[in-house]
């Protein structure tokens, strides 16, 4: 039982490039999240899906795009990278959004 | 709207016990999350409370008033790996989301 897996770990990009951050769940469940940190702050929601096919935004969605076409899989897509997404990114599941969230190792992306 | 409040950073000695406040402006939520996270890592759940009162997992405990818009987390017999950032997070209502303040940083000192 893996759990929530990431990849990349690191990521490096030049300002407008575009990649995939892949998140993969073990677990079943139907709610899925994207997360970012900024160094010493909290999380802010990127997107967000409550099952297969659905999504929705979160605090803040631009610059990203989501699709979730199957329950495991939830990547989260970035077009035209800017320095201001320079950020850790971590994807988390839950079996509903009152129960706990498990998160993923995080990728550290990097926007010069 | 919805806010949430911490302390950006505590400092304790090993042994003792700390309080780590959350206070929060929100129409209402369905529950108050605490999480921890060492540095470079994800965030682990530690507790969760819908109901007012206390709820205590070993050395550590999480109490929620709804009426005083506040919640605290309690650390017992602190030990050097509880240095870490602890994140309150609550879930408002009629969302499927968390808002989450922006953590406490806790060091633990011999």
């Amino acid at each position: 039982n893996a759990g929530v897996t990431q990849t990349p770990k690191f990521r490096i990009l030049k300002i407008g490039q575009s990649m995939t951050l892949q998140c993969t769940q073990d677990m079943n469940h139907n709610y899925m999240y994207w997360y970012r940190q900024d160094p010493g702050m909290g999380l802010k929601l990127i997107y967000y899906s409550v099952g297969a096919g659905i999504t929705d935004k979160g605090e803040v969605p631009n610059g990203y795009n989501v699709s979730r076409s199957t329950t495991e899989d939830f990547p989260l897509r970035l077009e035209l990278a800017a320095p201001s997404q320079t950020s850790v990114y971590f994807c988390a599941s839950s079996y509903s959004f009152s129960a706990e969230q498990y998160f993923g190792p995080g990728t550290r992306l990097t926007v010069t | 709207g919805q806010n949430i409040d911490q302390p950006t950073e505590m400092t304790a000695t090993e042994g003792a016990i700390v309080q780590i406040n959350c206070t929060y402006q929100t129409s209402g939520f369905n529950g108050l999350f605490w999480y921890q996270q060492h540095a470079g890592e994800a965030p682990t759940f530690l507790s969760y409370n819908v109901l007012d009162g206390l709820e205590e997992k070993g050395r550590f405990s999480s109490f929620l008033s709804r009426s005083k818009g506040y919640s605290y987390l309690l650390l017992k017999e602190l030990q050097m790996k509880d240095s870490a950032s602890y994140l309150c997070a609550a879930s408002p209502y009629n969302t499927d989301k968390l808002i989450f303040g922006t953590g406490t940083r806790l060091q633990v000192f011999p």
